[in-house]
């Protein structure tokens, strides 16, 4: 049974720091990672998706590597603004009759201050 | 484009009552898949439907059921309501051949007293 775990489970910093979320995963067998991003009580924003065989996916100021073989990802958040306050919650899925089924950590809750 | 809708957006019932929850998938999806938010956690897998048939379920009891339209719109039913069924419920919809990226709804918040 596929397990995810996101640490840390919270981070607090000031505006303009570079962060670093990690995310780990029990089977390395994956088809893909998405990181979504939530803000309290909404929806699941999609920020990267990163499929099996790569590497690293980039958007703009953000930055998430994949290390299969390690079932690790991280996310990496360059000059970070109180914008970018939110739950960020890492996901994988396998190949296999149900397209797509999503397998979630818990999440880190990210709070930039001014 | 229009991005994946859900309806309502916050419900409050009482235990034992039965309850409806709708999503409009993202044009051009042809799967849809529920999951379930506890306060403080990751969601959980409910069920995926694709072409109109359950294609796969996670660890929830038969109370726990849906529908797929032929417009690809889905219908999350919960019968006998417990108050442990108090989330936010979360819909996705993703199309076959595109990496099964899924996008995500708005949420319904129900809440069970």
């Amino acid at each position: 049974k596929q397990e995810v775990t996101q640490i840390p489970a919270a981070l607090s910093v000031p505006e303009g720091e570079n962060l670093v979320l990690n995310c780990s995963f029990t089977d390395s067998a994956i088809y893909n990672l998405q990181w979504f991003r939530q803000d309290p009580g909404k929806g699941l924003t999609s920020l990267l998706l990163i499929q099996s065989s790569q590497r690293e996916q980039t958007s703009g100021r953000l930055n998430a590597s994949l290390d299969k073989s390690s079932g690790r990802s991280t996310l990496y958040i360059a000059a970070s603004q109180p914008g970018d306050s939110a739950t960020y919650l890492c996901a994988v899925s396998h190949r296999g009759s149900t397209l797509g089924r999503l397998y979630f950590g818990r999440g880190t809750q990210l709070t930039v201050w001014p | 484009e229009t991005g994946v809708t859900q309806s309502p957006t916050h419900l409050i019932k009482t235990r034992g009552q039965q309850v409806t929850l709708r999503c409009s998938s993202q044009s051009g999806h042809n799967t849809v898949s529920w999951y379930q938010q506890a306060l403080g956690q990751g969601p959980q897998f409910i069920f995926q439907y694709y072409r109109e048939e359950e294609n796969g379920r996670g660890n929830f009891p038969p109370r726990f059921s849906g529908l797929q339209f032929p417009n690809y719109s889905s219908e999350l039913n919960v019968n006998a309501l417990e108050l442990d069924d108090s989330a936010l419920y979360l819909c996705a919809s993703s199309r076959t051949g595109s990496y099964n990226e899924q996008f995500f709804g708005p949420g319904t918040r129900l809440t069970v007293l």
